[in-house]
């Protein structure tokens, strides 16, 4: 079986601190993506890689980065948290071969 | 750009009853479609995926269709039970595989 793991279930940060969100994925696949899903807004992508070092913008990349050093975890970063990052974020993962995507239990965060 | 729309928004239905849930989207070059599933606070589980060549997939009890010409796909629950209760989301994988889009869900109660 597939498995997605993320660092945090739960998170709860202030302000302007620097947050990290870990996610490891243990199938050897070439893409994995971040999400985040809001009530309302339904899930949006904010950043894939599709190999190691490599990544590309998705449609709400403002405030966040990301790092790829290994092929197995990507980390999505947010510089200087704000109120409006306050979100359930979602990992996943997918084969270059059919695309399917698998995701992990996600991380809620919180910032206060 | 994309857009996947899935209608109604909730339903309920008695044990037993079939289930069908809706899934439109605009742009019909896509790469696959994916099915999930997602628990209250929880992560997505992958259900179906289907291929844009494929008309359709199953898995159990589960069967999902598609319709690129018309922009649809449909997922068909038979025999449904009250561990069904979750709600059910779509994604459209953009041509080049990657991406995908998701629609807003539905919210599927089987009552008792």
């Amino acid at each position: 079986d597939v498995k997605v793991t993320q660092s945090s279930r739960y998170l709860v940060k202030r302000t302007g601190e620097k947050v990290f969100l870990e996610c490891v994925q243990d199938m050897d696949h070439e893409n994995m993506f971040w999400y985040r899903q809001d009530p309302g807004l339904g899930l949006r992508l904010i950043y894939f890689s599709y190999d190691v070092k490599m990544k590309e913008k998705g449609d709400i990349p403002e405030g966040y980065s990301v790092s790829r050093e290994k092929k197995e975890r990507f980390s999505l970063i947010l510089e200087s948290a704000s109120t409006n990052q306050t979100s359930m974020y979602l990992c996943a993962s997918g084969t270059a071969l059919t695309y399917e995507q698998y995701f992990g239990p996600g991380t809620r965060l919180t910032v206060t | 750009k994309q857009e996947v729309t899935q209608i109604p928004a909730a339903l309920s239905v008695p044990e037993g009853e079939n289930l069908v849930l809706n899934c439109s989207f605009t742009d019909s070059a896509i790469y696959n479609l994916q099915w999930f599933r997602q628990d209250p606070g929880k992560g997505l589980t992958s259900l179906l995926l289907i291929q844009s060549s494929q008309r359709e997939q199953t898995s159990g009890r589960l069967n999902a269709s598609l319709d690129k010409s018309s922009g649809r796909s449909t997922l068909y629950i038979a025999a449904s039970q009250p561990g069904d209760s979750a709600t059910y989301l779509c994604a459209a994988g953009g041509a080049a595989g990657n991406k995908l889009t998701f629609g807003g869900g539905t919210r599927v109660l089987v009552k008792p």
